[in-house]
């Protein structure tokens, strides 16, 4: 059981390339989410998908993008990138089975290291 | 706005000796409060959750409890495999979906 899946796992970026992180969870969850990790700060939520079909913008969505494929996918694109987006990202997923204001805790995968330069 | 603090920033303890992590937290009401541990290149692991003031969870040398102002994450009899970056992150109940507000986290190193 992988749990939830990120590729790459290390990207180099030059200011203006685009690029799309995937991500893949195989425990059947409705809730998706994007986050970035900075030193000195805690995760950011970037855009989250609460069910199949849905995304909604989170703390810091400029500059990306995000499609929900299907049930097991949330990718996360990078139009023209940034020094500014040099970050970790994260993907995570929760069941959210009993809808958005569900308690369930969200499992995350190993993470998207991005430098852009 | 919500809030989440985490203190020490950093600590190092010997293996064996016990302390506590808190986390301090500023909602307009608490769906959840969530403890994660995150290892060098990793994700974050989930630990625990607790839903009420006066709630105490336990995993092994792990207890992490909370009041209504804030939580702590108690290890007792370290090991130097307990080292790890502790994540505190609570549930605002006034957030629609599943949105997460993260601490910055605490750096637990255990020596041997």
């Amino acid at each position: 059981n992988a749990g939830v899946t990120q590729t790459p796992k290390f990207q180099v970026l030059k200011t203006g390339q685009s690029m799309t992180l995937q991500c893949a969870q195989d425990m059947n969850h409705n809730s998706m989410y994007w986050y970035r990790q900075d030193p000195g700060m805690g995760l950011r939520l970037i855009y989250y998908s609460a069910s199949e079909g849905t995304t909604d913008k989170g703390e810091v969505p400029n500059g990306y993008n995000v499609s929900r494929l299907n049930k097991r996918e949330f990718s996360l694109r990078l139009e023209s990138a940034a020094p500014s987006q040099t970050s970790v990202y994260f993907c995570a997923s929760s069941e959210g089975r009993r809808g958005p204001y569900s308690n369930q805790p969200q499992h995350f995968g190993d993470g998207t290291r991005l430098s852009i330069l | 706005e919500d809030q989440v603090t985490q203190s020490p920033e950093a600590l190092r303890l010997q293996e064996g000796e016990s302390s506590s992590l808190n986390c301090s937290y500023t909602v307009s009401g608490l769906r959840g409060l969530f403890w994660y541990r995150q290892d060098p290149g990793k994700g974050p692991e989930f630990l625990f959750t607790l839903y009420s003031a006066g709630e105490e969870k336990e995993k092994e040398r792990l207890k992490a409890t909370l009041t209504k102002k804030e939580s702590f994450l108690h290890i007792t009899a370290p090991k130097p495999e307990d080292s790890a970056t502790y994540l505190c992150a609570v549930h605002p109940m006034d957030n629609y979906g599943q949105n997460f507000v993260f601490g910055p986290g605490t750096r637990l190193s255990v020596l041997p």
